[in-house]
């Protein structure tokens, strides 16, 4: 079983849907984030959740809601979204938020919204 | 602001010859940590390598070796031997103390040819 795992791997939606997406860590790590990957930008660092507690929230538009319910879980929300949305997101988790350990990714979600 | 500069959009590589992807950063902090990550095609982000402002060694793990020259701010990562499943995208990252984790440049995708 991979370390950190998300699904779904690919998300076509509309603009009026709501949708979630679902990422699981089995590595006893504490902090958890969502990154944005657009087409021919950096990686755009979301939401950071350590501990269960939002730490970081990078003025992301209310139109994404994270979720995380326990250490292992971390959702995102996903309700009346843009074309321009449309990106592969990554979850990744690290033990600790600020310590000097890399961070697991998933394979990621590649959403498309039409 | 902090920021990491990759300057090469796309490189391509005999396969079995040795390949350098720049990397550079900006910052005023005196503790940061630099990670190479690799994304192929699936989409997961895997860690290759890390590297601590503070040590004197170059970090190397296998293939991979990271050229850190902290006077000019540059964390080249050097892959000997390439293989044709090197073939992805190649980002640097940069972590800083009192920020969020894990600030990433645009990337490097390498094409390994046969």
């Amino acid at each position: 079983e991979t370390g950190v795992t998300q699904t779904p791997r690919h998300l076509v939606m509309g603009m009026t849907n709501k949708k979630s997406l679902k990422c699981e860590q089995h590595l006893g790590h504490n902090a958890m984030y969502w990154y944005k990957q657009s087409a021919k930008k950096p990686l755009e660092l979301m939401f950071v959740y350590s501990l269960e507690e939002r730490v970081e929230n990078n003025s992301v538009p209310s139109r994404f809601s994270p979720e995380c319910p326990n250490s292992s879980h971390l959702f995102l929300h996903l309700h009346t979204l843009q074309p321009e949305d449309s990106a592969l997101y990554l979850c990744a988790s690290s033990q600790g938020v600020r310590g000097w350990t890399e961070a697991f990714f998933g394979q990621g979600t590649r959403l498309t919204v039409v | 602001a902090q920021k990491i500069t990759q300057t090469q959009p796309g490189m391509f590589v005999q396969e079995k010859e040795a390949v350098t992807l720049d990397c550079t950063y900006d910052t005023s902090d005196q503790s940061y940590g630099l990670f190479w990550y690799k994304q192929p095609s699936s989409g997961e982000m895997i860690f290759l390598i890390y590297q601590g402002s503070y040590d004197e060694q170059n970090a190397t793990e296998g293939r991979y070796s990271l050229n850190f020259q902290k006077a000019r701010k540059s964390a080249n990562l050097v892959i000997s031997a390439s293989q044709l499943g090197d073939s992805a995208m190649y980002f640097c990252a940069m972590f800083y103390s009192g920020n969020t984790p894990l600030v990433f440049g645009k990337g490097t995708r390498l094409s390994v040819i046969a």
